[in-house]
């Protein structure tokens, strides 16, 4: 009964090497975001959908782009990875976007070569 | 813009001792608070939020928490910490109905040793 999926759960790419990460959930939520998080630090909001509404972070590099085909699937496309985007990726829902709790998978770890 | 402060990077505590996680934030509305919990290479697990009403928070695994407004604080607490509980405690913040994501702190590291 696994409601956010995340695959694979660990990824190893080459350095320029385009790379897409998936998830997909089975709650029919609103929202999916995802979030990169390093080593011993608080998960960064990359950017989210409200359904197919996209929102991207300020901050977030060019070389990070996202598609949800649909309310289920949401993926992750790295353009040309470099060795500063090795991190863990986690994908998130939920129903709406204020008070609502978000519900997360359980990551994919990236590794550069 | 709200942000959120957890003062302690690591807490050491000793198994079957009481815990207080503290957590201190800043906006500018009224917020809602959120406590999650992650354990190593997994994703983030909710311990227990604040949207409203009573200020104690009770959430899973025997932890609560605190809302004081004018303290502007959220700390987490247990009475009695077991070796499980070791994982990494992240508190986080999300601005009222409208538009606003979550922003997390940097996160407390849980130590319980026997």
């Amino acid at each position: 009964d696994a409601m956010v999926i995340q695959n694979p759960r660990y990824q190893v790419t080459q350095f320029g090497k385009p790379v897409t990460l998936s998830c997909s959930q089975t709650l029919n939520h609103n929202v999916m975001y995802w979030y990169q998080q390093k080593s011993s630090q608080a998960p960064k909001l990359l950017f989210h959908y409200y359904d197919k509404d996209f929102n991207n972070e300020a901050d977030t590099p060019d070389n990070f782009q996202s598609r949800r085909p649909n309310t289920s699937f949401c993926f992750l496309d790295i353009r040309s990875p470099g060795l500063g985007d090795a991190a863990m990726y986690l994908c998130a829902t939920s129903r709406e976007i204020s008070g609502n709790e978000q519900f997360f998978g359980p990551g994919t770890r990236l590794t550069v070569l | 813009a709200q942000s959120v402060t957890q003062l302690d990077s690591q807490v050491p505590v000793f198994e079957e001792a009481p815990v207080e996680l503290r957590c201190n934030y800043s906006s500018s509305v009224s917020v809602y608070l959120f406590w999650y919990v992650q354990y190593p290479n997994q994703g983030l697990q909710l311990l227990l939020k604040y949207l409203s009403g009573s200020t104690l928070v009770k959430g899973i695994n025997g932890f609560e928490a605190e809302f004081n407004k004018s303290q502007t604080s959220f700390h987490l607490r247990k009475p009695s910490v077991h070796i499980s509980d070791t994982a990494e405690y992240f508190c986080a913040v999300s601005g009222p109905p409208g538009y606003s994501t979550l922003t997390f702190g940097k996160g407390t590291m849980l130590l319980v040793s026997p």
